[in-house]
């Protein structure tokens, strides 16, 4: 079963330290792709970062970096520096060629950013 | 680029009412999605189209639930006839061919769904 579990329901972080929100997956595909989407309280879907399956090295983009970790089937997302903006949901998020290509999605994580 | 486009933003109906849910992909994607949103479900996907033409609908709760794709620049999703369940944030997204594993979707910026 193609399934993606984000076990943190919320976070709290100072601002200006990092923090890392949790995601596994699990999959039988050997190929596949991971994707982490942020959802400020205005509601809009964000795209952050795509770390693929085959990938030798761990994404980054900016401040946000993906901890990949394949024998582990996890996929964390680490923030650094964060930002009072960076306050928002972010989704985990799967393809798989098995699934038919459609994002497999996580429940998320609420992050909360203190001054 | 105008990324993707809903409409309406806001949408309040009365229980037995038709609704009726705009979506315009970003020019030269060619598969497009509807996504509903709640807090008890998170994100479902309810239908994907590629190309126009409807690929997995297995999401679509009921039949009350339809979605149409005439062409490349348009989607809609109606619900008829609507029921308070259904109250929710709908979202349309729109992507490159699903073939590619990195071809990341884009959202638009949703329509909440009140139906009382």
């Amino acid at each position: 079963a193609q399934k993606i579990t984000q076990t943190q329901p919320g976070m709290f972080v100072q601002e200006k330290e990092a923090v890392t929100l949790d995601c596994t997956y699990d999959t039988s595909d050997p190929s596949y792709g991971l994707f982490w989407y942020k959802q400020p309280s205005s509601g809009e879907m964000i795209f952050l970062i795509y770390q693929g399956s085959y990938d030798q090295q761990n994404a980054t983009e900016g401040r946000y970096s993906l901890n990949f970790q394949k024998a582990r089937k996890s996929a964390n997302l680490v923030i650094s520096a964060s930002q009072l903006g960076d306050s928002a949901m972010y989704f985990c998020a799967m393809k798989t060629a098995g699934n038919n290509r459609k994002l497999i999605w996580g429940l998320g994580t609420s992050l909360a950013v203190n001054p | 680029d105008a990324g993707v486009i809903q409409s309406p933003r806001h949408e309040v109906t009365e229980m037995g009412q038709e609704v009726t849910l705009r979506c315009k992909p970003i020019s030269g994607h060619n598969s497009l999605f509807w996504y509903r949103q709640t807090m008890m479900r998170g994100l479902e996907l309810l239908i994907y189209f590629n190309n126009n033409v409807p690929i997995d609908d297995s999401g679509m709760p009921e039949d009350r639930f339809s979605a149409k794709m005439p062409n490349a620049s348009f989607s809609t999703l109606k619900i008829q006839p609507s029921e308070p369940r259904d109250s929710a944030v709908y979202f349309c997204a729109s992507s490159h061919s699903p073939g590619q594993r990195n071809t990341e979707a884009f959202f638009g910026q949703g329509t909440r769904l009140t139906v009382v």
